[in-house]
Order: C-alpha cells, then sequence, then structure tokens
C-alpha cells in the first residue's frame, strides 16, 4: 500500500471559521509533510514532521496549525483565514526525513484538499 | 540559493510524438534530481531519479540524464500518449535532507 490520503477533497471556508485538513498513511513512514500549491505554481513547503516532531517550519503564519498526533497522521488546523490561502494543500511522507539510502529520498503524495477561503 | 527553472507550458502533441521537456538547475555541489508527474485530481507521484552526474533515470518509457556540466536534466520520451497527459515536475534536492525545490511544473496535452 503505497497510498497517502486526505480528506476533505474540497473544502470551502468564511474568514471567521475553523476547519481541519487530514492526512493519514499506512506504510511505516516516520516523515511527513504539508505542501501549499497555488494554481499552476509548484508545490511549497509548509511543514515538516519527523518521528512525530515538528521538524521544519517555512515560517508559514499561525494560523496554520500542523498536528501530528500519531506516525500515521497529520492533521492541518486552519483559523482566521485570508482570501490568498485559497489553494490546493498536499500532504507526503518519505520513509525518514532524511536521505540516506535506497528509496529514502522517495515522498508519496496524497491527492490534495482544495481550499477555497471566501 | 537552490532553484529549478522549467519551459513554459502548455506542451500539446500528437500521439506517438517525440517529447523534451527542459529543466535546468542552480545548486552548489552535487544535488539529486527528480522528476514528477501530476495527473488531473491526483497527488505528485515520482516518475524517475537521478542522484549522480551522468546518471539515466528512467521509467515507463521516460528518460532523464543528469548532466553537470550544464546543469540539466531534459525529460524525453519518444513516444507519447493521450495517457500521458499530465503537468510534469522537476525538483532537486539537496544535502541530507528531504527537502524538494520544485520547478513551476510544465502541463503536457496529447491529442489522438
Amino acid at each position: 500500500d503505497t497510498e497517502v490520503t486526505q480528506t476533505p477533497k474540497h473544502l470551502v471556508m468564511g474568514m471567521t471559521n475553523k476547519k481541519s485538513l487530514k492526512c493519514e498513511q499506512h506504510m511505516g513512514h516516520r516523515a511527513m509533510y504539508w505542501y501549499k500549491q497555488k494554481a499552476k505554481k509548484p508545490p511549497e513547503l509548509m511543514f515538516v514532521y519527523s518521528y512525530e516532531k515538528l521538524s521544519i517550519n517555512e515560517s508559514v503564519p499561525s494560523r496554520f496549525s500542523p498536528e501530528c498526533p500519531n506516525s500515521s497522521l497529520l492533521n492541518l488546523h486552519l483559523h482566521a483565514l485570508q482570501p490568498e490561502d485559497s489553494a490546493l494543500y498536499l500532504c507526503a511522507s518519505s520513509l525518514t526525513e532524511l536521505a540516506g539510502g535506497r528509496g529514502t529520498d522517495t515522498q508519496y503524495f496524497g491527492p490534495g484538499t482544495r481550499l477555497t477561503v471566501l | 540559493g537552490n532553484s529549478v527553472t522549467q519551459m513554459e507550458g502548455p506542451v500539446t502533441l500528437s500521439e506517438e510524438a517525440f517529447l523534451t521537456i527542459n529543466c535546468t538547475y542552480t545548486a552548489t555541489g552535487y544535488p539529486s534530481l527528480f522528476w514528477y508527474v501530476q495527473y488531473p485530481g491526483e497527488g505528485l507521484q515520482l516518475l524517475l531519479k537521478a542522484t549522480k552526474a551522468d546518471d539515466k533515470g528512467s521509467n515507463k518509457g521516460f528518460e532523464a540524464t543528469y548532466r553537470k556540466e550544464t546543469t540539466s536534466f531534459h525529460l524525453e520520451k519518444g513516444s507519447v500518449q493521450v495517457s500521458d497527459s499530465a503537468v510534469y515536475f522537476c525538483a532537486l534536492r539537496k544535502g541530507n535532507f528531504n527537502k524538494f525545490y520544485f520547478g513551476s511544473g510544465t502541463k503536457l496535452n496529447v491529442k489522438p
């Protein structure tokens, strides 16, 4: 099973709402990632979790709050977003955060959550 | 800094045509280079990769050769199919961490 699942597929929220995005993998990967992808742009890294601890925060505004409750699950909590935060949010996972051996640098991506902020 | 530049799309080809998507990179040292593909409505999938100069990555008829002298990693396929229609991203990874730098993506449309 090389699948990363994300829910919901689509999300529309107002600027005062609180919502959460969910990502799940059962490949035994210990590194998980959140990316933001605007239309016709490449994915931009937001956060990296390694062994359930936050490893990298790419200076993301605090209205985005990641959480890794266990090694299979990654959440992204959203609060007081702006319309410019509308984008496709991609989750990915890899065996480890460090690229050291065969296959360890392959990231598996989920299909994404398309977020619209009104 | 580290960056990847890809040719702008969309690229429109007829089935069985030859495909080239150009990719050049800027990085010090010896990054690993990747091509990812994103089919409509899906996440990114690793297509192929190369980890050192002169390495050739290949998968599903696609090939790319890591050229250190021209800092390039162009994607090629001899005969495209309609099912190859997707967005293709070139990316590099530098150092020990799995942090990727993606190009802007090139959309490929293949017509029957």
